[in-house]
């Protein structure tokens, strides 16, 4: 099957800093791509949907000006927490489906654990 | 985007066969439904998909009645490696389609 991989799989930083989180399709090529996050013990929750060559689409209540999205080519999306604080650690996942599976399911990432300290 | 409702936990035994059924009263016609596995710290991993009847293959059942406001998953034979939350997405399949999770069912298989 298809596989999506994510970089790195986990980060420890300090609050203030920026956080670059990769998303790649690695035998595939992807236009859309989606970031979700998840708290432990709770469900993921959809953050915004990545397009190849254009502005991401946010989900309402997150901050586009924090979370920055860029999806330069087919295979790779990246996520840029930004000025991250405490309240920003999670567990960070990207997906992407691949048109050519039949099912056209999404297939995710192993995602990435950010802690802030 | 239909809303999907689960059980929040189900135990089962090694050996038995386990159903866990969706309810997804506002699905819309060109929605098609989905069944992730997650274990903790890693990605959802995709089991099956359909979009009407009954579909199968190596690892899970899916039934849909006609109306297709739910769904159940059926996982044959549980072992303990299958102790892990259970998604039921329902969402357009096209390449932009997005959907959205919902609470999840924790299936714990015990010896």
């Amino acid at each position: 099957g298809a596989v999506v991989s994510q970089h790195p799989s986990r980060v420890i930083c300090k609050s203030g800093t920026s956080v670059k989180i990769e998303c790649r399709s690695l035998d595939f090529q992807a236009t859309t791509m989606f970031w979700y996050r998840q708290f432990p013990k709770k469900s993921l929750m959809l953050m915004a949907t990545s397009n190849e060559g254009s502005k991401a689409t946010y989900e309402q209540g997150v901050e586009k000006d924090k979370f920055l999205i860029n999806h330069a080519s087919l295979t790779l999306s990246t996520l840029t927490v930004t000025s991250a604080h405490p309240e920003d650690s999670s567990f960070y996942i990207c997906s992407a489906r691949d048109g050519g599976s039949g099912y056209n399911e999404q297939f995710f990432g192993p995602g990435t654990r950010l802690t802030v300290l | 985007l239909a809303k999907t409702t689960q059980p929040i936990s189900m135990d089962s035994y090694e050996g038995q066969e386990v159903n866990i059924t969706c309810s997804h009263n506002n699905i819309a016609t060109n929605d098609y439904i989905t069944w992730y596995q997650q274990f903790p710290s890693q990605g959802p991993r995709f089991i099956i998909q359909g979009y009407k009847t009954k579909v199968t293959n190596e690892v899970a059942s899916l039934f849909i009645p006609a109306d297709r406001k739910s769904s159940t998953l059926s996982l044959p034979r549980v072992s303990l490696s299958d102790t892990a939350v259970y998604y039921c997405l329902v969402g357009p399949n096209t390449n932009a389609g997005k959907s959205t999770f919902g609470d999840g069912t924790t299936l714990t298989v015990k010896p």
